[in-house]
């Protein structure tokens, strides 16, 4: 069963690039990594996914070594409205879906 | 844009009260999910279904718990005797295949208050 580990929080300023990193050491072949983000009282949104390398979409950038041991969500020039809970999420091949303890990702004006 | 749908959107209950919480899944999709939150604390994995039957569940879904998708389209999750520490927010989820590149839609979940 993978197991994920995420920093509990990060500030931020707008503008700035914020990078969140993610442990996965016991992803299995078959997983991808996925991350969520979730504002309060709503429930997680999808964000991206990957499963090697890079994976780059409109809101944020997935960079993942090639060991996949761990992997970095990047979002660029945040805004107070990514002011949210950022999930790291593996897939386990038994279809249950862990969620790590999240990052508080706090930005600020 | 396609959505999951859940009602009610808060529940207020007495403890040892049977609730039944449910769910619209976005209608391609064959896998489901129920997740719960906690108040101040992460998402917490409950149960996953598929082709009618319970394929993974947590250790938190004990025999107090069961879901049963009865007509196709709705996906219900029963608590039988609900007790203090239920209070919580739940996630249903839905998904288009199973574990691996499996991209969850989430409702925006049922808060549960237990008196």
């Amino acid at each position: 069963l993978a197991k994920t580990t995420q920093p509990i929080s990060m500030d931020s300023y707008e503008g700035q690039e914020v990078n969140i990193t993610c442990s996965h050491n016991n992803i299995a072949t078959n997983d991808y990594i996925t991350w969520y983000q979730q504002f309060p009282s709503q429930g997680p949104r999808f964000i991206i996914q990957g499963y090697k390398t890079k994976v780059t979409n409109e809101v944020a950038s997935l960079f993942i070594p090639a060991d996949r041991k761990s992997s970095t969500l990047s979002l660029p020039r945040v805004s107070l409205s990514d002011t949210a809970v950022y999930y790291c999420l593996v897939g386990d091949q038994g279809g249950k879906l862990i969620f790590g303890q999240g990052t508080e990702l706090s930005v600020k004006p | 844009e396609p959505e999951v749908t859940q009602t009610p959107s808060h529940q207020v209950t007495q403890m040892g009260q049977e609730v039944i919480l449910r769910c619209v899944p976005i209608s391609n999709h064959l896998y489901f999910y129920w997740y719960r939150q906690i108040l101040g604390q992460k998402v917490e994995f409950l149960v996953s279904f598929y082709n009618n039957e319970i394929s993974e569940k947590s250790e938190i879904f004990d025999d107090q718990f069961s879901v049963e998708r009865p007509d196709g389209s709705n996906f219900t999750l029963k608590i039988r005797s609900t007790k203090l520490e239920d209070s919580a927010m739940y996630f249903c989820a839905s998904s288009t295949r199973g574990a691996g590149a499996n991209v969850l839609t989430f409702g925006a979940g049922s808060r549960l208050t237990v008196l």
